[in-house]
């Protein structure tokens, strides 16, 4: 069955520390991308997505993602994180095929202390 | 604003009691969705239309009913509310076009007492 794992159920971090949430999918064919963040109160956002080409994708506020074929990977990273990211996120992918729906993983709540 | 638009935003139903969820989008989207959010268990999918006059069960159909009333408008009802069905419910939308991605609404909350 097609799934998304995110590893990390909570993480908290100071302002300035690095983040990476990871994500692995199971599918074995082509899959499109995304990550997603949901604000406190929030419907949800979308930070970036991979399609196809250069698998280190670059979204909003400063966050990028790899996308590592063979580890069925899509890591989501930040330099230096601030307060207000934070947030719940969500990735997500969906097979190639026209009409198909995201399949989310269960999400990643990040808490950043000032 | 191009969007979908999610209505009602918050709703509270006796258990027993029905109702019906609707969403429009207003961007010629092709494939329209309903998901729901719970604590801890991310965006489960409920029902999809991959174009008008089709629809499917997703992960979580149980309990609820879909009409795809034509290309704009996808509906969600609930016949029987149970309080297991108290959630955030989300439509989002896609066209034919891969590049923009989903577009999602702001959500209803439905609590069932």
């Amino acid at each position: 069955a097609q799934s998304v794992s995110q590893h990390n159920h909570h993480v908290i971090l100071s302002e300035a520390a690095s983040l990476e949430l990871g994500c692995n999918y199971s599918y074995g064919g082509t899959v499109n991308l995304f990550w997603y963040v949901q604000y406190p109160g929030q419907h949800l956002q979308l930070l970036l997505k991979y399609f196809s080409g250069d698998p280190l994708v670059k979204g909003i506020k400063g966050f990028e993602a790899e996308f590592i074929k063979s580890k069925f990977s899509f890591n989501l990273r930040k330099p230096s994180v601030q307060w207000s990211d934070t947030a719940e996120y969500f990735c997500a992918f969906n097979s190639n095929q026209a009409g198909t729906a995201l399949i989310f993983g269960k999400g990643t709540t990040l808490s950043v202390s000032s | 604003n191009a969007g979908v638009t999610q209505t009602p935003k918050f709703q509270v139903l006796k258990t027993g009691q029905s109702m019906t969820l609707q969403c429009a989008q207003d961007m010629n989207h092709n494939s329209m969705y309903w998901y729901r959010q719970d604590p801890g268990m991310g965006l489960r999918l409920i029902y999809y239309s991959a174009s008008e006059g089709t629809t499917d069960k997703g992960e979580v159909p149980n309990g609820y009913n879909v009409s795809r009333l034509n290309k704009r408008e996808f509906s969600l009802r609930l016949e029987s509310a149970a309080p297991s069905q108290t959630s955030v419910y989300f439509c989002a939308s896609r066209g034919a076009d891969r590049g923009p991605g989903y577009t999602f609404g702001s959500g209803t909350r439905l609590t069932v007492v």
